[in-house]
């Protein structure tokens, strides 16, 4: 159990155009996810946690209006690339963290997002 | 200072070596301790936890010490399959998430 899954797993865009990449937890409901992004040869680095039914918080130095997420349901969180860059392209990972309880965040396979 | 600080590598070892990691964490309400592996390309896969009074699981032992805020990780028995980066992740004490702290990973090649 506690699968996760992310859609798409790779996506190639244009400059300016909006991506949206999508993190389901399969088997199990999760009212928190979270938005990571790494960089080549870098860690993970949290960008925002979705709440759902509530706005994302997002972590210092992330524009909320350029990373718009989107938690409308226990299953399923969006993140909106928009007005994509070159710089934009990294490995963008969620996870989520299961309702019925435990420590343990569950993680998508992650999109890479290449904008060219 | 980072949050989380790993040595980055490689550590290059042959099959069957014993290799240690370590990873020192700046935040004293740090509350739990975890060792991530990723394997490249690939999303990070919990590997174990970490408690106060040192665990193992198989060939895997963790430490940790809170009053050096410094966390290990020994891997016995060194597998081809061992190949990885390992990320070592802090949680945070309190507040309503659980957001979780990597730190920047330490590369294993485990060589035939």
């Amino acid at each position: 159990g506690a699968v996760v899954s992310q859609h798409p797993s790779r996506v190639i865009c244009k400059s300016g155009t909006s991506v949206k990449i999508e993190c389901r937890s399969l088997d199990f409901q999760a009212t928190t996810m979270f938005w990571y992004r790494q960089f080549p040869k870098q860690s993970l680095m949290l960008m925002a946690t979705s709440n759902e039914g509530s706005k994302a918080t997002y972590e210092q130095g992330v524009e909320k209006d350029k990373f718009l997420i989107n938690h409308a349901s226990l299953t399923l969180s969006t993140l909106t690339v928009t007005s994509a860059h070159p710089e934009d392209s990294s490995f963008y990972i969620c996870s989520a963290h299961r309702d019925s309880g435990g420590y343990e965040q569950y993680f998508g396979p992650g999109t890479r997002l290449t904008v060219t | 200072r980072k949050e989380v600080e790993q040595d980055p590598g490689p550590f290059n070892v042959p099959e069957g070596a014993t290799v240690a990691f370590n990873c020192t964490y700046s935040n004293s309400a740090s509350q739990s301790f975890f060792w991530y592996r990723q394997d490249c390309r690939k999303e990070p896969k919990l590997l174990m936890s970490v408690y106060s009074s040192g665990n193992e699981d198989g060939r895997f032992t963790a430490q940790l010490n809170r009053a050096s805020q410094y966390i290990s990780l020994l891997i016995r028995d060194s597998k081809l399959s061992d190949s990885a980066t390992y990320l070592c992740v802090v949680k945070m004490r309190g507040g309503a998430t659980n957001k979780l702290i990597f730190g920047t990973g330490t590369l294993l090649a485990v060589q035939p």
